[in-house]
């Protein structure tokens, strides 16, 4: 079945370390969107691709990298320098840009840190 | 810059009864509408959309939304409610013109009581 997989479920971080959250696609997708989740505020664009090796900020991108070397593949690395990293993380992937296309969504990383 | 409302952060219904989440926005120029649904611990999925045409759309499990230009309103509508809708929901709306980013709604949380 295609869909979008994101690993882990949980994820628990130190104060001060990078984590890696991974999205995968098996949809043939070229465009992939990483948003953060908090209660109350929906959801924010952190980053987002829509070919390979390029990629854009969003409207909160600090403290977040990504890399986009295949096309099934958009991690997410959350570092240190991201204050606040406690979150719901979500990826999601469309045929074409999100704004007149229905997006995939993962399940989702629940971001804790510890 | 758009803007989109969804008015009441959580929406109680009893089994049986008539579901109406509200969805305004802020462009005057006719955007593209979307309603998605999130599940405990999930990630959306898209209930249904408005692009162009019949302003009156059908989604998925029962579920309508009607765009009403002159109000810009997108509001989403179930005859009667099941427990299995108990969720939270996201009207999100995207420029055609200017950005053709997607904007979304702060979501409406929807408890069903029995």
């Amino acid at each position: 079945d295609g869909g979008i997989t994101q690993s882990p479920k949980y994820l628990f971080r130190k104060e001060g370390q990078n984590v890696t959250l991974s999205c995968e696609q098996n949809l043939n997708h070229d465009a992939m969107y990483w948003y953060r989740q908090d209660p109350g505020q929906g959801l924010r664009l952190i980053y987002y691709s829509q070919i390979v090796n390029d990629f854009q900020k969003g409207d909160i991108a600090e403290g977040y990298s990504v890399s986009r070397e295949k096309k099934e593949s958009f991690p997410l690395t959350v570092t240190s320098a991201q204050k606040n990293p406690t979150a719901f993380y979500l990826c999601a992937s469309s045929i074409e840009e999100l704004w007149k296309a229905e997006a995939f969504f993962g399940q989702g990383t629940r971001l804790t840190v510890v | 810059a758009q803007s989109v409302t969804q008015l009441g952060s959580h929406v109680s219904v009893s089994e049986g009864a008539l579901v109406l989440l509200r969805c305004n926005y802020s462009s005057s120029v006719p955007p593209y509408l979307f309603w998605y649904v999130q599940y405990p611990n999930q990630g959306l999925q898209l209930l249904l959309k408005y692009t162009t045409g019949a302003t009156l759309v059908k989604g998925i499990n029962g579920f309508e939304a009607e765009f009403k230009k002159s109000e810009t309103s997108f509001h989403l509508t179930k005859p009667s409610a099941h427990m299995s809708d108990a969720a939270e929901y996201f009207c999100a709306v995207s420029e055609i013109q200017g950005s053709q980013m997607l904007v979304w709604g702060q979501g409406t949380r929807l408890p069903i009581n029995p």
